[in-house]
């Protein structure tokens, strides 16, 4: 199984801050790898597929990186909408997740 | 537009089976890579992934939960089921069903929230 490793596990920023968000996989996953947001009582949002690929209707302030065994998110001015937990999930061989991220108000 | 709703027991007696439905609309499961994944996450916890069943009945499961999960999809109605044998406390969480197409999970339903406990 692939495990993936999110870092840090809680993030303390302000708004208009730029954060980055880490992810590591056990196994070279190429790029099959998907970030989400999920608040709280609520599903989770895909937000980037493929690493890098910007679902439709998502602000253009998130971004994805990487490829083989490590990945960053980055939300590049948080506004208030974005505190929220985040989570990575590989989907190179069946599916898995990080433990998420939470980003909290500093 | 694409929806997606968990329905089932809220509580579950420990050794029980579990049922949840999830009943879709604005898709088919009938059409090529197309499927429908579920996920749970325990109260406080992370997102883990079960199992799923694409467009042509093909399940692919968990490795840790295999032996005790099947899906299956309803060639009648725009439902898919889960059943998860055996429970224990530990499988209370908030279970969700997610549609699936080119291994993402783009829409999601609610969730439902399942306690094991007698």
């Amino acid at each position: 199984d692939i495990q993936m490793t999110q870092s840090p596990s809680t993030l303390s920023a302000s708004v208009g801050d730029s954060v980055t968000i880490t992810c590591r996989a056990s196994h070279s996953i190429t790029t099959w790898l998907a970030w989400y947001q999920q608040k709280p009582g609520k599903a989770p949002k895909l937000l980037i597929y493929d690493a890098s690929t910007l679902e439709s209707g998502v602000p253009s302030r998130f971004s994805g990186s990487g490829s083989g065994t490590e990945f960053t998110l980055t939300i590049s001015s948080l506004q208030p909408d974005d505190f929220a937990t985040y989570y990575c999930q590989q989907c190179h061989s069946y599916w898995s997740f990080g433990q998420g991220t939470k980003v909290e108000i500093k | 537009q694409i929806t997606l709703k968990e329905s089932g027991p809220t509580l579950v007696n420990p050794t029980q089976t579990l049922t949840l439905t999830c009943t879709f609309s604005g898709f088919s499961l009938s059409t090529g890579g197309v499927g429908v994944a579920w996920v749970r996450q325990p109260p406080g916890k992370a997102l883990e992934w079960l199992g799923l069943i694409y467009w042509d009945g093909d399940t692919l499961y968990s490795t840790s939960l295999q032996t005790r999960l099947t899906i299956t999809k309803d060639t009648s109605n725009p439902q898919v089921v889960l059943k998860m044998t055996n429970v224990d406390p530990g499988d209370t969480a908030t279970y969700y069903c997610a549609h699936l197409t080119a291994r993402r999970f783009d829409f999601w339903g609610q969730g439902t929230l399942v306690t094991v406990s007698s």
